[in-house]
């Protein structure tokens, strides 16, 4: 088994620039989970999907992102317009079932910087 | 990779010795822990899991240890070796819903050689 699978694995891009991250779910896995990390915040929740319907996008920091999982082994994240302050690892992580009691499986993230 | 805060707490611990890493968590309606390791450049890795009907609950080298009174869990890993270095995150949920984990700020495990 491959994992989660991220890409890319780095993104350096400029101020105003649109950024896709991609994530590719353990197959049979019913349940994604976008998390980013910075060293001031830690690790916080942003969207999570169960059976590629978004359930909770209350950690989405505002409209500039943006969440979809158009089938069951494929999600993207973006942010448009970018802003320096969105520099962080994004990790995609998925899990047998959104119900209580189970392991999520994390990717190896994608580390963005936006200058 | 990036993982931590500036001030994140640091644990140096002698190769072969035990160690402990605490956690105090922050909602008492949580009632399931886990246990998360991540190392430089990787994801959060699962480790080992216990929910608020135990006190306690071991793996292979690794005991969790969970006091509801004071919401306080506490890892140990027995005769910690070098690839134990990592960062460690205590992380909690609540059962009855789909499973929001919150995780806490962590603690960088160093293993002296």
């Amino acid at each position: 088994d491959a994992g989660v699978i991220q890409s890319p694995r780095h993104e350096v891009t400029e101020m105003g620039q649109e950024v896709t991250l991609r994530c590719k779910p353990i197959s049979g896995h019913n349940s994604l989970f976008w998390y980013r990390q910075t060293m001031m915040r830690g690790l916080e929740l942003l969207i999570y999907f169960n059976n590629n319907v978004p359930i909770d996008d209350s950690g989405m920091p505002e409209d500039r992102f943006s969440a979809k999982m158009p089938n069951a082994s494929f999600s993207t994240l973006k942010i448009q317009p970018s802003e320096p302050r969105d520099s962080a690892v994004y990790f995609c992580a998925s899990s047998p079932s959104g119900q209580f009691g189970n392991e999520q499986f994390f990717g190896p993230g994608t580390r963005l910087t936006v200058l | 990779g990036e993982s931590v805060g500036l001030h994140l707490p640091t644990l140096s611990v002698q190769e072969g010795d035990n160690s402990i890493i605490n956690c105090a968590y922050s909602n008492s309606a949580s009632d399931y822990f886990i246990w998360y390791k991540q190392e430089s450049g990787k994801g959060p890795q699962f480790i080992i899991d216990i929910r608020s009907n135990m006190d306690k609950r071991q793996g292979q080298r690794v005991t969790v240890l969970l006091n509801k009174t004071v919401k306080h869990l506490s890892l140990q890993i027995a005769a910690t070796q070098p690839g134990d270095s990592a960062v460690y995150f205590c992380a909690e949920s609540i059962s009855g819903g789909y499973q929001k984990v919150t995780f806490g700020t962590g603690t960088k495990l160093q293993v002296i050689p």
